[in-house]
């Protein structure tokens, strides 16, 4: 079993949808989360930490359920700009992140 | 941009031979990660340096190696190439070994090694 699994997608959606991305982790020692950004042949960068209570950033929303060991990110109003690859990411013991394979988004117009 | 500079961006390399790939991390940072990630896949992590020693390894053989310099800067070994090792190799630095306060990693572009 995967560390961390995503649906790879691709999700394609029209301009103004809402989307949501699910993630499962598998090490309940888990301790810090976080949603990257990476865009076609760039560099990952961070989008998002994602904290217990819940945390939001404009058109973005983080959840974490760690009874159910799953994370999720949402956004709301979806731009062109938003079309990428969001991945994952866990930090289990402090100074390893492991990352999702990524989930693939496209906005149309 | 991350201030994070990684050389060289591309290069095409034979099974067998070695390659050096180097990362100059962010200026304050002291600990930089490498990770590999091939097509269609999310970064895997390779190793990470703190303060010149190495401070983790994820699952590459021993044929993987790594160092950090007394600035910081980092280079990835890679010895006996085969056509798996095929990916981008992404150099990250953060300030401390788990990214700071906000667990932050700052990534280099890459280099992208073509293995044939």
């Amino acid at each position: 079993r995967k560390e961390v699994e995503q649906d790879p997608g691709p999700f394609n959606v029209p301009e103004g949808a809402t989307v949501a991305f699910n993630c499962t982790y598998s090490n309940s020692a888990s301790q810090s989360f976080f949603w990257y950004r990476q865009d076609c042949r760039k560099e990952p960068k961070l989008l998002m930490s994602v904290y217990s209570s819940g945390n939001e950033d404009g058109r973005f929303t983080a959840q974490l359920n760690r009874a159910s060991q799953y994370i999720s990110l949402l956004i709301r109003d979806s731009k062109l700009s938003d079309s990428a690859t969001y991945l994952c990411v866990v930090n289990i013991r402090g100074n390893k992140l492991v990352f999702g394979a990524g989930t693939i988004l496209r906005v149309k117009s | 941009e991350t201030g994070v500079t990684q050389s060289p961006t591309h290069l095409i390399k034979t099974r067998g031979q070695q390659v050096t790939l180097r990362c100059s991390s962010q200026s304050g940072h002291n600990t930089v990660s490498w990770y590999q990630q091939a097509l269609g896949q999310g970064p895997q992590f390779i190793f990470q340096y703190y303060r010149e020693e190495e401070n983790g390894r994820g699952n590459f053989p021993p044929r993987f190696s790594g160092l950090q310099f007394p600035n910081y800067s980092s280079e990835l070994n890679v010895n006996a190439l085969e056509l798996d090792d095929s990916a981008l190799y992404l150099c990250a630095s953060s300030q401390g070994p788990s990214g700071g306060t906000y667990g932050e990693l700052f990534f280099g572009e890459g280099s992208r090694l073509t293995v044939l």
